[in-house]
Formats: structure tokens, C-alpha cells, sequence
């Protein structure tokens, strides 16, 4: 059984950049898709983009210029960076197998932005 | 982007009663494939998310059959047959036709 984990700080300054690795365990990272997705605090769903496990992606136009989303084959992982961070920021980071078809999730990471 | 809204954002069902909300975007979500991309996830208290049906109306694999989508076009609809305790929390509908996919606002389910 396919089992996410997020890690990473829960705290981050402001400005600087938030990073997140998804460990897979309980199966391969190899021909899926793997997405992250956020949920600030009392607000909803927030899909960030996909990576395919190749290396390509797509990323939500209102994060593109500040995210980047890679994968290592090798470790089993891919990870999530979003650069020049600000409050609004704060969220739960969750990531998911899957491009559309989200079906596992991780129990998701609290990041806070906060100086 | 696809704007998806949901009705009513808060439902309080009786137990063993109906429950039905809507999920109507911005866009038809009907794709050259033949395949309409409306998913709806399940969000119980203090967990994440979980799928439960994809494509209008597939249900996950151990979804249960009180569970069921309908629709087409840009109007969809979630129903639970019975509504019971462990079917408490956020219902979110998402679309994938478009990026960035996109979700509703959420409808929160409590039981009376």
C-alpha cells in the first residue's frame, strides 16, 4: 500500500524559501504523476502543480514564477520549492499521487511564514 | 481559471437522511476525449483529503454505493443516500480540464 510523507520546517522566514520533500514508500515514484496541493489555515484546497516522474511539469500560473517541483527517482522522493515567501504562504502542504486522479495523500506538513 | 461553486456551503443532515450538493463551474468540463474531469474529495475533520469519485460519477475503489455523482456539462451533484456519522467534514469538487485545476469552495456536512 502507497504511503505519502511530507517533510520539512514548519517555520520559514519571510522572503525566503519554503522546501518540502514527499517520500513514497510502499510502491514506486516511477509512471505516475505526483502533485502538491496547499490549504491555508481555514481556507480550501490549493492545487500548486504535478510533476511526472520523467521530470515534467505544470504549475499553477498564480505560483509559476516562485515554484519549482523535481523529482529523484532514486530516493523514491520528489519535493516542492516556493521561493520568496510571504504570510499568505502559510498553509498546510499536502502532496498527492496523481495529475487529476488524486487517490493517496500525505497527512500533510504545516509550514508557517513568520519572521 | 475555472471557477468552480458549490451549494450550500454548510448542510446539517439527520442521520439516515439524504444529503445533495451541487457543483457548477464556470466552463463546460466535458474534454475532446469524450472524458468530463469533475472529481469530488472527501475532507474529514483533522485528516486529508480523500478521493471518492472521479469523472462525474466513478467511485474509488472502497467507496461506498450510498455515495453517488451525476451531471454533465458544468452542473454536477454529489449525493449521499444515508447520511451517518463518518461522513462528517468538507465535500470539495474539483475540476481537471482546465489548468490550473481548480476547487470549489467546500460544503461542510454535520449530522443533527
Amino acid at each position: 500500500q502507497v504511503q505519502l510523507q511530507e517533510s520539512g520546517p514548519g517555520l520559514v522566514k519571510p522572503s525566503e524559501t519554503l522546501s518540502l520533500t514527499c517520500t513514497v514508500s510502499g510502491g514506486s515514484i516511477s509512471s505516475y504523476y505526483w502533485s502538491w496541493i496547499r490549504q491555508p489555515p481555514e481556507k480550501g484546497l490549493e492545487w500548486i502543480g504535478y510533476i511526472y516522474y520523467t521530470g515534467s511539469t505544470d504549475y499553477n500560473p498564480s505560483l509559476k514564477s516562485r515554484v519549482t517541483i523535481s523529482v529523484d527517482t532514486s530516493k523514491n522522493q520528489f519535493s516542492l520549492k516556493l521561493s520568496s515567501v510571504t504570510a499568505a504562504d502559510t498553509a498546510v502542504y499536502y502532496c498527492a499521487r496523481g495529475r487529476r486522479y488524486m487517490d493517496v495523500w500525505g497527512k500533510g506538513s504545516t509550514v508557517i511564514i513568520s519572521s | 481559471d475555472v471557477v468552480m461553486t458549490q451549494t450550500p456551503l454548510s448542510l446539517s443532515v439527520t442521520p439516515g437522511q439524504p444529503a445533495s450538493i451541487s457543483c457548477k463551474s464556470s466552463q463546460s468540463l466535458l474534454h475532446s476525449d469524450g472524458k468530463t474531469y469533475l472529481y469530488w474529495f472527501l475532507q474529514k475533520p483533522g485528516q486529508s483529503p480523500q478521493i471518492l469519485i472521479s469523472e462525474v460519477s466513478s467511485r474509488f475503489s472502497g467507496v461506498p454505493d450510498k455515495f453517488s455523482g451525476s451531471g454533465s456539462g458544468t452542473d454536477f451533484t454529489l449525493r449521499i443516500s444515508r447520511v451517518e456519522a463518518e461522513d462528517v467534514g468538507v465535500y470539495y469538487c474539483m475540476q481537471g480540464i482546465n489548468l490550473p485545476w481548480t476547487f470549489g469552495q467546500g460544503t461542510k456536512v454535520e449530522i443533527k
